[in-house]
């Protein structure tokens, strides 16, 4: 199995100022195709999850600049270089690599 | 622009049946893998399930293998989950998903297995 432990489990911020999510998974998530399959969602408050970036680092489209993933292997972040209030809600890492998929516990981002 | 629309949700004994559709518009839905995420009220996500573009492939959790069926239906742009032998550990907002990667979403149909 491919397990996935983030951390911090609540992360609070103050506006302007940068947040640091951390996902480590139990095995190696790099595929034999040499892709790692490792994405990062948001959930906001009442919404659906929606992907933030996909295989580490690769930002999806509408996505602003200050979100940026990195890592390999086994341990990956995610980054708010300066958090704005319509960054507050749950972030979950999710493995792609391994069966059964897996997402991490979720990281709870609230404005201090 | 992708549209997933689940539908099916709704108040269900233990035990009893249920079935989910996903109606899939605004991309070329045989083309794609897709896959269903549930999230029971207050937690994190979990994954339940995926099947390959062309129905040949399917993968599921172990805490629902046996007891749910994820299909297709390519002519018809739908995505189905048949569950049954429903506990109150199923209860759960569950969610269409395109791709492999995740990476559009629907809006959730909400599953209750009460008495």
């Amino acid at each position: 199995d491919g397990v996935v432990t983030q951390s911090p489990l609540s992360l609070p911020v103050t506006l302007g100022q940068p947040a640091s999510i951390s996902c480590r998974s139990s095995r190696s998530l790099v595929y034999s195709d040499g892709n790692t399959y490792l994405h990062w969602f948001q959930q906001r408050p009442g919404q659906s999850p929606r992907r933030l970036i996909y295989k580490v680092s690769n930002r999806d489209s509408g996505v602003p600049d200050r979100f940026s993933g990195s890592g390999s292997g086994t341990d990956f972040t995610l980054k708010i270089s300066r958090v704005e209030a319509e960054d507050v809600g749950v972030y979950y890492c999710m493995q792609g690599t391994h069966w059964p998929r897996a997402f991490g516990q979720g990281t709870r981002l609230e404005i201090k | 622009q992708v549209q997933l629309v689940e539908s099916g949700g709704g108040v269900v004994p233990p035990g009893r049946p249920l079935r989910l559709s996903c109606a899939a518009s605004g991309f070329t839905f045989s083309r794609h893998t897709m896959q269903w995420v549930r999230q029971a009220p207050g937690k994190g996500l979990e994954w339940v399930a995926l099947i390959t573009y062309d129905g040949s492939n399917e993968y599921y959790a172990d805490s629902v293998k046996g007891r749910f069926t994820i299909s297709r239906d390519n002519s018809k742009n739908t995505l189905d989950l048949r569950m049954n032998s429903l506990t109150t550990d199923d209860t759960a907002v569950y969610y269409c998903v395109k791709e492999w990667g995740a990476d559009s979403w629907g809006q959730g149909t909400l599953v209750t297995v009460s008495s």
